[in-house]
């Protein structure tokens, strides 16, 4: 079945630096990619779609300076996190949309900002 | 703006018992997805119904949609302690985005 790595699963870095999460679909073509983040015992917060060449498109409340999308290709699509602080600390995942075939989420990445 | 609830959001049963998690939505959608998500674990797809009057069963887990009263169940039929976690029902708005309900923890005791 359809596949998306996320890497890496865990990282954990100093407050203030920088972080990127990466999302690859290895055996389809990811148009679409989805980012969630989720905090302890709550659900998935939608935080960003991403189409391939163009921009981002952020929910509200999401900063885009700080949550920095890219999704050059239709297999790869990456999650910045730039000046990192401890509220960020969060377990974030992609999905990639595959229109009618629904949707496949990736293993998830653990940040902890020290 | 499409909004998705669940409830109970915490279910504490016992072992072979049977018991139904619910979930509704605000607008038309053509699409729900059920989920179970383990904890520090991403998300494992349990069924996905597309059309008012479906039902897909896997195991003891039945799902059903009514697309008329936004509805959709998850019953769960003589629990088993395999079946603790948390189960999460998901629908697709009009611009295709996938907006997740708040999740129902379910703790099966022996």
């Amino acid at each position: 079945g359809a596949v998306v790595s996320q890497h890496p699963s865990w990282v954990i870095c100093k407050s203030g630096t920088s972080v990127k999460i990466e999302c690859r679909s290895l055996d389809f073509q990811a148009t679409t990619m989805f980012w969630y983040r989720q905090f302890p015992k709550q659900s998935l917060m939608l935080m960003a779609t991403s189409n391939e060449g163009s921009k981002a498109t952020y929910e509200q409340g999401v900063e885009k300076d700080k949550f920095l999308i890219n999704h050059a290709s239709l297999t790869l699509s990456t999650l910045t996190v730039t000046s990192a602080h401890p509220e960020d600390s969060s377990f974030y995942i992609c999905s990639g949309g595959r229109g009618n075939y629904g949707y496949t989420f990736g293993s998830g990445t653990r940040l902890t900002v020290v | 703006e499409l909004k998705v609830e669940q409830n109970p959001l915490f279910l504490s049963m016992q072992e072979g018992k049977n018991y139904t998690i619910y979930c509704n939505y605000s607008t038309t959608s053509d699409r729900l997805y059920w989920y179970r998500q383990d904890p520090g674990k991403s998300l494992e797809s349990l069924f996905v119904l597309l059309s008012n009057g479906a039902v897909k069963q896997e195991g003891r887990l039945m799902a059903s949609l009514d697309t008329k009263a936004r509805l959709s169940t998850l019953h769960i039929t003589a629990a088993v302690h395999d079946l603790s976690a948390t189960y999460f029902c998901a629908v697709v708005g009009n611009t295709g985005k996938l907006i997740f309900g708040q999740g129902t923890t379910l703790q099966v005791k022996p």
